[in-house]
């Protein structure tokens, strides 16, 4: 069975900083794909960033980029320049790369952004 | 494309009571999936369907819970009778061959309250 361990409920940043969040994971495939997922107030689940686990390189989209860490199986997020939009849960999760769909949810991160 | 729409947005009822959710995919995928979500247990996937076709239902918690796909536009997820504990927030997914990740974009979610 994959987990995904999310070890911060809540964490909180500056307006303008940076912060990472935290995401471990576990799992007997060798193919695989991560995701970060934000559900900000109006609940939307809306995928930031992913990163399939045979690419070396980590995965950027604007202010937000991942440390993938295979070997240790750790995939933390960090969000540059926070902005009050981005405020909301963030959801860590992981799919095998085979044929089976189902995508292991982490219990979230709550961030707070302070203006 | 309009994404995933999901109705109602809220739905209450009494106890009881049958309750019919609504889902309609992102045109093209061939993969559907019906999560609740809350507080106590987080974000759970209840069935999946493949090209209209159940694929894991494991998640479904009783016989109270039903789902169908009768074509590939358009799902529903029944409730009969609704009980109280069912209070949740539920949440239609869809994801398609046209990505190698396969990362799925989720629709606005019902909040169901049943009193």
């Amino acid at each position: 069975a994959q987990t995904v361990t999310q070890s911060q409920p809540e964490m909180s940043v500056q307006e303008a900083e940076t912060v990472t969040l935290s995401c471990t994971y576990d799992t007997s495939e060798s193919d695989y794909y991560l995701f970060w997922y934000k559900q900000p107030p109006s609940r939307q689940m809306i995928l930031v960033i992913r990163q399939e686990a045979y690419k070396q390189q980590n995965a950027t989209e604007n202010r937000f980029s991942v440390n993938f860490q295979k070997a240790a199986k750790s995939f933390s997020l960090k969000i540059s320049d926070s902005q009050l939009g981005d405020a909301a849960m963030y959801f860590c999760a992981l799919k095998n790369s085979g044929g089976y769909q189902k995508v292991t949810f982490g219990t979230g991160t709550k961030l707070q952004v302070i203006p | 494309d309009a994404g995933v729409i999901q109705s109602p947005r809220h739905e209450v009822t009494e106890m009881g009571q049958e309750v019919t959710l609504r889902c309609k995919p992102i045109s093209g995928h061939d993969y559907l999936f019906w999560y609740r979500q809350t507080m106590m247990r987080g974000l759970e996937l209840l069935i999946y369907f493949n090209n209209n076709v159940p694929i894991d239902d494991s998640g479904m918690p009783e016989d109270r819970f039903s789902a169908k796909m009768p074509n590939a536009s358009f799902s529903t997820l029944k409730i009969q009778p609704s009980e109280p504990r069912d209070s949740a927030v539920y949440f239609c997914a869809s994801s398609g061959q046209g990505s190698s990740y396969n990362e799925q974009f989720f629709g606005p979610g019902t909040r169901l309250t049943v009193l």
